[in-house]
């Protein structure tokens, strides 16, 4: 069966410290990736998705990087955080259309809680 | 304007209580998610839906697509269902399909026994 593994579960970071945030995946091959922010009081707001190895795509300008080293792994990164970066970190994996099996849904991980002060 | 509006933002309902919480979207979809958030953070997906009507024990789930409204009904509400609920939609992508979801702000739950 597939898993998705997300760490930490909380972090707490001084402002300007750089951030990895880690994902992966087992159980699968070749998964869609999604890392997802919501912050206090709002919604879930799709941040990067992954359709292969190498291929990021940002859905908004941010303070924030991601990167998939590897088929199952899905970094979420920053050089330096800011205050508004604090937030609830959510990966997601989805098995490609392409690919078969239940379509359109979105498995997600248990997250992580960031807090930058 | 949120492409993914829900109803209420907040709801407070004593034991018992029926329930329901609305979802409308502004564009064409292929699907429509309702999520759970547990206090913890954690998600779980509760129906996926393209069109009629799902039952989930005490969880209904309808969608009207010429309307572009869906509403998730709990019957007989229990302490336990306190949560935050999220109405989720896939857009019709034309001929690309990422399974990228468009969410609504979510519904907070709390439920007094």
């Amino acid at each position: 069966s597939q898993t998705i593994h997300q760490w930490p579960a909380t972090l707490v970071q001084p402002v300007g410290s750089p951030l990895s945030l880690e994902c992966t995946v087992e159980g699968t091959s070749n998964p869609n990736l999604y890392w997802y922010r919501q912050a206090a009081g709002r919604g879930l707001q799709l941040l990067f998705y992954s359709v292969g190895i190498g291929q990021i795509s940002s859905e908004v300008p941010q303070n924030l990087s991601a990167s998939r080293p590897q088929d199952r792994q899905f970094i979420l990164s920053s050089k330096k955080l800011l205050l508004s970066d604090s937030g609830f970190y959510l990966c997601a994996w989805s098995i490609p259309p392409s690919k078969g099996g239940p379509k359109n849904i979105q498995y997600f991980g248990a997250g992580t809680r960031l807090s930058v002060l | 304007k949120n492409e993914v509006e829900q109803s209420p933002q907040n709801l407070t309902a004593q034991e018992g209580e029926f329930i329901t919480i609305n979802c409308s979207y502004s564009v064409g979809i292929s699907a429509l998610h309702w999520l759970q958030q547990h206090p913890g953070g954690g998600i779980v997906s509760l129906f996926m839906l393209s069109s009629g009507k799902k039952k989930h024990g005490r969880l209904i789930a309808t969608i009207n697509i010429q309307e572009k409204h869906s509403s998730l009904h709990i019957t007989a509400s229990h302490p336990r269902d306190s949560a935050v609920y999220i109405c989720a939609v896939r857009p019709n992508a034309g001929g690309t399909s990422y399974g990228k979801l468009t969410f609504g702000q979510g519904t907070i739950l709390t439920v007094h026994p």
